[in-house]
């Protein structure tokens, strides 16, 4: 069965920190593996990261995938209250698990002022 | 913000009570993806929809059912309502391409009292 593990579960920081999140995974027939932010209801995509894909950045945040070791980390530099949010790691299978996402439990990300 | 919408926004509903909830894709995506999640925990894969057939499903119960109708839109029916049925509910929406990110609706939150 597909896995998903992230920790912490819980990160509170202070304005200006940065924080490394973390994902790892098993998944059989790994195709790619994606990053959300969850502030109240709708997960907001991040990025996606696959084998040709193994680093992204946009502003603030960075992500990188180790596809020997089986993780990926979410980076987020200078952080700001706004970023406060569950950030969600999933893995999408191939094959016959085509499209399904199998999600971790979640980091809740508290940025204080 | 997504074009992926759904309804209603919240329910609550009694034990043994049927339901159903509706979601409409963003422009341009075929694949339909249903996920369940319960508070403090990460979205689990119920099913996906394709070209109006289910294309895959996760360990949900028979009584938990599906339609994609030709404009891509789609139903989620729980029949035969439990307490555990409590939760968010979410649509995704994706293409079809090599890889597809999946975008999330706002969710319909259900509670079974």
């Amino acid at each position: 069965e597909d896995k998903v593990v992230q920790s912490p579960l819980s990160l509170v920081v202070h304005e200006g920190d940065t924080v490394t999140l973390n994902c790892s995974y098993e998944v059989t027939n790994f195709r790619s593996l994606l990053w959300y932010k969850q502030e109240k209801k709708a997960p907001t995509f991040l990025f996606m990261l696959t084998s040709s894909g193994i680093e992204k950045k946009s502003g603030r945040l960075s992500s990188i995938l180790d596809k020997k070791e089986l993780f990926s980390i979410l980076n987020i530099t200078a952080t700001q209250t706004g970023d406060s949010a569950v950030y969600l790691c999933a893995v999408e299978a191939g094959g016959t698990s085509y499209g399904k996402l199998t999600f971790g439990q979640g980091t809740i990300l508290t940025v204080h002022p | 913000e997504t074009g992926v919408t759904q309804s209603p926004t919240h329910l609550i509903k009694t034990r043994g009570q049927q339901v159903t909830l509706r979601c409409s894709s963003q422009s341009g995506h075929n694949t339909v993806s249903w996920y369940q999640q319960a508070l403090g925990q990460g979205p689990q894969f119920i099913f996906q929809y394709y070209r109006e057939e289910e294309n895959g499903r996760g360990n949900f119960p028979p009584r938990f059912s599906g339609l994609q109708f030709p404009n891509y839109s789609s139903e989620l029916n729980v029949n035969a309502l439990e307490l555990d049925d409590s939760a968010l509910y979410l649509c995704a929406s994706a293409g079809r391409g090599v890889y597809n990110e999946q975008f999330f609706g706002p969710g319909t939150r259900l509670t079974v009292l």
